[in-house]
């Protein structure tokens, strides 16, 4: 198994400009989700999903948007990126088994606007 | 929302020393996990423990749910368990996983 991967490691992107970060796992998780972590921060929940189709908002939602359209991928889109979107992003994924909600991180994505 | 405070925030070790750190939540979870961030920023879960006492080799974990406490031991910790320590919740009534500020552990050799 791959785990959770995300594409792409490093985006620089300027003022306004709109991007895609993608996140995949190949462990049939239902539940996905994306966290931004800021320096010396802890992570902050963005967007997630417990199943395809089915997505709700986190702590810190604004400026993002997410879909669900397959168990697999779970895709955050930054609409119009500001320098306060600078910051490492990561993707998580785990099963809601009750006995098993261990979540397993991507590798995470360091994303600069300027 | 329910508040998670991690401490100590910083914690200097000699290499073969034991350690204790805490984590206070503010409401009844029903999703506890302990993180491990290595210095390459890679996050990786330590143990999922809502309730009662898990060990794994050096490390063990207690969560006291009814007093809305986690701790979490490393023993005889070594070189490689430095890094950034996270604590992380899910209240009763949703999905919203909130994380402490986390303890920075360094263990010199």
């Amino acid at each position: 198994n791959a785990g959770v991967t995300q594409t792409p490691k490093f985006q620089v992107l300027k003022t306004g400009q709109s991007m895609t970060l993608q996140c995949a796992q190949d462990m049939n998780h239902e539940y996905m989700s994306w966290y931004r972590q800021d320096p010396g921060m802890g992570l902050r929940l963005i967007h997630y999903s417990v199943g395809a189709g089915i997505t709700d908002q986190g702590e810190v939602p604004n400026g993002y948007n997410v879909s669900r359209s397959t168990t697999e991928d779970f895709p955050l889109r930054l609409l119009s990126a500001a320098p306060s979107q600078t910051s490492v992003y990561f993707c998580a994924s785990s099963t809601t088994s009750a006995k098993d909600y261990e979540q397993y991180f991507g590798p995470g994505t360091r994303l600069t606007v300027t | 929302g329910i508040q998670v405070e991690q401490s100590p925030p910083d914690l200097i070790l000699q290499e073969g020393a034991n350690s204790t750190l805490r984590c206070n939540f503010s409401d009844s979870v029903n999703n506890l996990q302990w993180f491990h961030q290595n210095p390459w920023g890679q996050l990786i879960n330590l143990f999922y423990i809502p309730s009662g006492t898990k060990q794994n080799g050096r490390l063990s974990a207690t969560t006291v749910a009814t007093e809305r406490y986690s701790l979490l031991y490393i023993s005889s910790s070594q070189t490689t368990d430095s890094g950034v320590y996270f604590c992380a919740v899910e209240p009763d009534n949703n999905n919203d996983m909130r994380f402490g500020a986390g303890t920075r552990l360094t263990v010199k050799p």
